[in-house]
């Protein structure tokens, strides 16, 4: 069974990096049909997409956040990371991580999900 | 961005009803719209995905429907636990958007 797990600091200073991880397992992050992504969660904003990344580094970003997003992978310890810059108080909320296949396929695996407040 | 809006944006209802939730997307998606319920505390799951496609799963008494810019989630018979919040989803043009979701609740 996949699972996904989110790890990272609970609390993140305004105006400093947001760094997270999520480690897959019960399946290699390698397999070429499969797309792995962060979503966050906010009471403010929804559910809203942030960015999408094949295990080669290949990745996708919301323009909204573009200038501020990095994904990374990690396949040989079969993880991916994200880090958001400059963060704000509208920054905090839970993210998640997640597994979708192809193109317009939705998101069918996803991690527990991780609050992080952005506070100084 | 295609906005996605969800009808109503909450609802009551008893163990036994049916309920039905709209989705309504600013331009066409095709057949591109999921469901996804979420309880409290926990991730999003998928229910419904290409509109009408039930995930392995996903008990019988969900169905989704529609295509272009309208889109329905059907709960036939609700069970304790589906009481949540529903959310739709477009992946036809990115950024993928999602609604804001519609809370079943006990009336």
């Amino acid at each position: 069974q996949l699972q996904l797990h989110e790890s990272g600091p609970g609390v993140v200073k305004p105006s400093e990096t947001l760094s997270l991880t999520c480690t897959v397992s019960g399946g290699s992050i390698r397999r070429s049909e499969y797309f792995w992504g962060w979503i966050r969660q906010s009471p403010g904003r929804g559910l809203e997409w942030i960015g999408t990344i094949f295990y080669n580094g290949s990745s996708t970003y919301n323009p909204s956040l573009k200038n501020r997003v990095t994904l990374s992978v990690a396949a040989s310890v079969n993880q991916f990371s994200l880090r958001l810059s400059s963060v704000t108080a509208a920054d905090t909320a839970i993210y998640f991580c997640a597994r979708r296949k192809e193109s317009q396929k939705p998101w069918d695996y996803w991690g527990q999900g991780t609050l992080v407040a952005v506070s100084s | 961005d295609i906005q996605m809006t969800q009808s109503p944006s909450s609802l009551s209802a008893s163990v036994g009803d049916s309920v039905t939730i709209t989705c309504r997307a600013s331009q066409s998606v095709t057949k591109y719209v999921h469901w996804y319920q979420q309880r409290p505390g926990q991730a999003p799951k998928l229910l419904i995905y290409a509109a009408s496609s039930v995930q392995r799963g996903v008990p019988p008494r969900f169905s989704g429907g529609g295509s272009d810019t309208h889109f329905t989630l059907a709960i036939t018979g609700l069970q304790p636990e589906d009481f949540a919040t529903y959310y739709c989803q477009q992946t036809h043009i990115p950024p993928r958007t999602f609604g804001q979701g519609t809370k079943v609740e006990v009336k």
